[in-house]
């Protein structure tokens, strides 16, 4: 255990659903990063977060996907009107002024 | 543009015997390096990371990396396997440009046969 809790660990959703995953960091780490993970693939950035504010986001990142880290605490990733493709393993990450991410589990996310 | 790459998608070896990871690299500058490991259902696990110094990285579980910049590659090593090392293992990049920004490899999986 890292120390970095993801909730919930697996979701089914349908096609067109909107769905909302929560991270909570290490409680001392200001940087957060969301990542995506496919099968047979490593994680791809997403999205970064020092304290409170949103630094950077990826072009994988469409409109569809939303990211906050209200208060510099924890983190919520939304996906709204989910497609069979967004169909991957979520995975949150935080560190502090080293550059050693500590991982989260992952929230699993399958769209039907 | 910066990248790793895992040329292996498996590797299997026997308990007690050396293992090797591959990984190359592809950064326009001075790397920063990182091997983790992920086992079943879990996050990534960190296990060494090359910033500067000496070429020869130790890190969790007895793992070490060599760092050789003339074949740009940081392989991941281990003297005698276990099967308990069993386990899917990522290379890792952070962008020179940007610090805020990893690449991850697209993973190894070990496998250690009793």
């Amino acid at each position: 255990d890292t120390g970095v809790s993801q909730d919930p660990r697996h979701k089914i959703t349908k096609r067109g659903q909107n769905v909302t995953f929560r991270c909570d960091p290490i409680s001392e780490h200001n940087r957060l990063y969301w990542y995506r993970q496919t099968l047979g693939q490593g994680p791809e950035f997403l999205t970064y977060f020092q304290n409170e504010a949103q630094l950077e986001k990826s072009r994988l990142l469409s409109d569809r996907f939303s990211a906050e880290r209200p208060k510099g605490s924890f983190s919520t990733l939304e996906i709204q009107r989910t497609e069979q493709g967004d169909s991957a393993m979520y995975l949150c990450a935080s560190t502090t002024v080293g550059d050693t991410q500590y991982f989260g589990p992952g929230t699993r996310l399958t769209v039907l | 543009a910066q990248s790793v790459a895992q040329p292996e998608d498996q590797v299997n070896v026997a308990e007690g015997n050396p293992l090797t990871v591959k990984c190359t690299y592809s950064v326009s500058g001075n790397p920063y390096l990182f091997w983790y490991v992920q086992y079943p259902n879990r996050g990534l696990q960190f296990l060494l990371k090359y910033i500067t110094g000496d070429n020869l990285v130790k890190g969790s579980y007895g793992f070490e990396a060599e760092f050789n910049k003339s074949q740009t590659s940081f392989h991941l090593k281990k003297p005698s396997a276990l099967v308990s090392d069993s386990a899917l293992y990522f290379c890792a990049v952070r962008d020179i440009y940007n610090f805020n920004k990893f690449y991850f490899g697209s993973g190894t999986k070990l496998n250690v046969k009793p």
